[in-house]
């Protein structure tokens, strides 16, 4: 079955450039989740989409945004990258519409700001 | 962690013992999902449980739910090797007109050794 795909799986970036993360969703797969963890940390809700439209957002810094497309996949956009945005980033897509609320996750980007 | 704390934050057993590992939330929830990560890689899903459920099983999982004390616990019968992991608890964050994002718990680490 096809799962979450996320690429680039491995990014690396100096302080102040800008990165783009992006997520194809389960087809069919209505909603679209961000998750970042950081090391050893548990992983914390960033923003999600909701039929294109953004339906909840966490702590996500306002150097992020991130945008849903018409195809469904969805960019995470990060600018003016700090040391500390080193982390795991994670999407994960869900049948909300249809009730069904478990969320499956992709494999991550690994994201390494130096 | 912004919901609560895993029980214990690290455990080692033998193959073939069981494995228990526990969970508290703060908040009212929906459901609460049980994730599994393998070093630095994705989250898998492992249980869904329900707020009006007090018992779920699938294969060698069993989850329990009691929403009176806001604690779950995930039992791993009959530990393998492979299940070598980190396990996560998250709930629901849904209120009204939002859609479910996950709160995670800080994970409890598992290693079974052969």
């Amino acid at each position: 079955a096809a799962g979450v795909i996320q690429s680039p799986r491995h990014l690396i970036k100096e302080k102040r450039e800008t990165a783009t993360l992006k997520c194809y969703p389960i087809p069919r797969h209505d909603t679209v989740y961000w998750y970042q963890q950081g090391p050893g940390q548990d992983p914390q809700f960033l923003i999600s989409f909701y039929e294109k439209m953004q339906s909840d957002k966490g702590s996500i810094p306002d150097r992020f945004s991130a945008q849903q497309f018409s195809d469904y996949h969805s960019e995470l956009n990060m600018s003016s990258l700090e040391l500390g945005d080193s982390a795991l980033y994670f999407c994960a897509s869900s049948l909300e519409g249809q009730g069904q609320e478990t969320q499956y996750f992709g494999p991550g980007t690994r994201l390494l700001v130096l | 962690s912004q919901q609560g704390e895993e029980d214990p934050q690290a455990l080692s057993i033998q193959e073939g013992e069981n494995a228990t590992m526990n969970c508290s939330y703060k908040t009212s929830i929906n459901n609460l999902q049980w994730y599994r990560q393998n070093s630095g890689r994705g989250l898998v899903h492992l249980i869904l449980i329900r707020s009006n459920e007090r018992e779920k099983h699938s294969g060698r999982l069993r989850v329990t739910l009691d929403t009176s004390k806001k604690s779950s616990s995930l039992l791993i019968t009959a530990s393998r090797a492979a299940d070598t992991a980190s396990y996560f608890c998250a709930t629901d964050g849904k209120r009204s007109g939002n859609t479910g994002k996950l709160i995670f718990g800080q994970g409890t680490t598992l290693q079974v050794k052969p």
